[in-house]
C-alpha cells in the first residue's frame, strides 16, 4: 500500500522552531515531487511547499520563505518541513501529499497530517 | 483572500447534479492552469478528484467531471450520493510567485 504518515508536531511557543517529517512507504520515492500542504483550524487547504525528486528545486508560499526549508531524504524515503519563527499564525494540520505523474498536476496520495500549534 | 474564489455552499438531493465554481479572482495575478479538485470529508485528509482540469484518477468515480475555460472551472458531481457531502477545494498552478494555489472551499450538502 502507498503510504505517508507525518509526525512532529505539537505546541511551540510563538518564535520557535519544529520539524516536521512524513514516511514514505509502498512507492519509489525518489521518482516523486512531494509537498506540503496545512490547513488552519476551520479554514481552507494552503499549500506550503514542493521539492523536486532529485531536491534539485523548492519552492514555498510566500508567507513562509525565509522561515520554513523542505527537504528529504531518498535513502530513507523521508521528507521533511523545517519550520523556524513560528507564529500564531502557522497554527494548522501539516499534510504531507505525493504529486501526481507531473508536478503540475495535482496531488494523489495524502498523509493524515500532523497538528502544530503556536501558542504560549 | 483566496486567488481563487469558490461559493460557500451548494447543496442538491440525492440523484441530482451539481456544479461548484473555481473563479480566477481579478487581483490574482498567477496563472490558472492544470487545475485540479479534492474533496475532504470532516477530520479527513484530501483526495484528488480532477486533474488536469477534466482527468479522474483510478478509482474516483465517473459521476465526477471538470472543466475549464480562460478564467473559471467548475467541478460537476451528477447523481449526487449522500457520500458525496464534504468539503471541496479547487486548486490551480500558478508558475508564479507561490507557485500553487487553492480556492477558498465549498461545503456540499446532499438535502
Amino acid at each position: 500500500d502507498v503510504q505517508l504518515e507525518e509526525s512532529g508536531g505539537g505546541l511551540v511557543q510563538p518564535g520557535g522552531s519544529l520539524r516536521l517529517s512524513c514516511a514514505v512507504s509502498g512507492f519509489t520515492f525518489s521518482s516523486y515531487w512531494m509537498t506540503w500542504v496545512r490547513q488552519a483550524p476551520g479554514k481552507g487547504l494552503e499549500w506550503v511547499a514542493i521539492m523536486k525528486h532529485d531536491a534539485s528545486e523548492e519552492y514555498y508560499v510566500d508567507s513562509v520563505k525565509g522561515r520554513f526549508t523542505i527537504s528529504r531524504d531518498n535513502a530513507k524515503n523521508s521528507l521533511y518541513l523545517q519550520m523556524n519563527s513560528l507564529g500564531a499564525e502557522d497554527t494548522a494540520v501539516y499534510y504531507c501529499a505525493r504529486n501526481y505523474l507531473h508536478y503540475y498536476y495535482g496531488l494523489d496520495v495524502w498523509g493524515q497530517g500532523t497538528t502544530v500549534s503556536v501558542s504560549s | 483572500q483566496s486567488a481563487l474564489t469558490q461559493p460557500a455552499s451548494v447543496s442538491g438531493s440525492p440523484g441530482q447534479s451539481i456544479t461548484i465554481s473555481c473563479t480566477r479572482t481579478t487581483s490574482y495575478i498567477g496563472g490558472f492552469d492544470y487545475v485540479s479538485w479534492y474533496q475532504q470529508h470532516p477530520g479527513k485528509a484530501p483526495r484528488l478528484m480532477i486533474y488536469d482540469d477534466t482527468h479522474r484518477p483510478s478509482g474516483v468515480s465517473n459521476r465526477f467531471s471538470g472543466s475549464k475555460s480562460d478564467n473559471a472551472a467548475s467541478l460537476t458531481i451528477s447523481g449526487l450520493q449522500a457520500e458525496d457531502e464534504a468539503d471541496y477545494y479547487c486548486s490551480s498552478f500558478s508558475g508564479y510567485s507561490t507557485l500553487y494555489v487553492f480556492g477558498s472551499g465549498t461545503k456540499v450538502t446532499v438535502l
